[in-house]
């Protein structure tokens, strides 16, 4: 079963605003991890953030975790065209242990 | 450096027939991973191996599916008398290391199975 879920399933927005995309997880997790797979193409990692970690940037993106509830949150500022893709988050438990992906959110910025 | 190489890029098969897809991790990588991804769906973990060695292939289907990374050579993801259901985007993904690591993905082979 997939560890994580993401929410919304789809978003549509305005170039320009804010979108922010929530993940949740069943799991004791080592880290965390954001992907965005534009249609038809491999995922390209987007940023990581460490269980002991509670929130990281990157440019534009700003995530946050916290692990008392298990979830997760990806923001794309100042959103573009450019960014619409679907965005995965994805949980390492550490050790041998497969990483597992999210079902998705879909983002759509309307230019 | 080249990214992870994934062939073929597309692939059809007839029912009953074998697809062989191959995956070339990142230089220096020996952890890799298959994912199995349907149409606006997430990936599905199949199975994570390392040199000549299977970790975890809790994802894969017992029968008609296999994998393998070799010593030499790229790993091999192989599936015996397909079906229509086994039509999917299947992409392959590569790390250095078993934690704390980001995994960088191929482009994915997508198969049609007719």
């Amino acid at each position: 079963s997939q560890q994580g879920e993401e929410d919304p399933q789809a978003l549509s927005i305005q170039e320009g605003e804010n979108a922010t995309m929530n993940c949740s997880y069943k799991t004791s997790i080592n880290n965390l991890q954001w992907y965005r797979q534009n249609s038809g193409r491999g995922l390209v990692h987007l940023i990581l953030i460490r269980s002991n970690e509670r929130e990281k940037h990157s440019g534009r993106l700003r995530v946050t975790l916290d692990t008392s509830k298990k979830s997760s949150s990806l923001l794309i500022t100042a959103s573009r065209a450019a960014d619409t893709a679907s965005y995965f988050c994805a949980t390492d438990s550490g050790g041998y242990q497969k990483v597992t992906f999210g079902t998705g959110t879909k983002l759509q910025v309307i230019p | 450096n080249a990214g992870v190489m994934q062939n073929p890029r597309h692939l059809v098969r007839r029912r009953g027939q074998e697809a062989r897809l191959r995956c070339s991790p990142m230089k220096g990588h020996s952890h890799v991973y298959w994912y199995r991804q349907l149409p606006e769906e997430g990936l599905k973990f199949m199975v994570y191996l390392q040199k000549e060695n299977i970790i975890d292939e809790s994802g894969m289907p017992k029968e008609r599916f296999s994998a393998e990374f070799p010593k030499e050579g790229p790993s091999i993801l192989r599936i015996q008398q397909v079906v229509r259901g086994d039509s999917a985007a299947y992409f392959c993904a590569s790390s250095g290391q078993a934690t704390n690591e980001k995994l960088f993905f191929g482009s994915g082979t997508q198969l049609s199975v007719l």
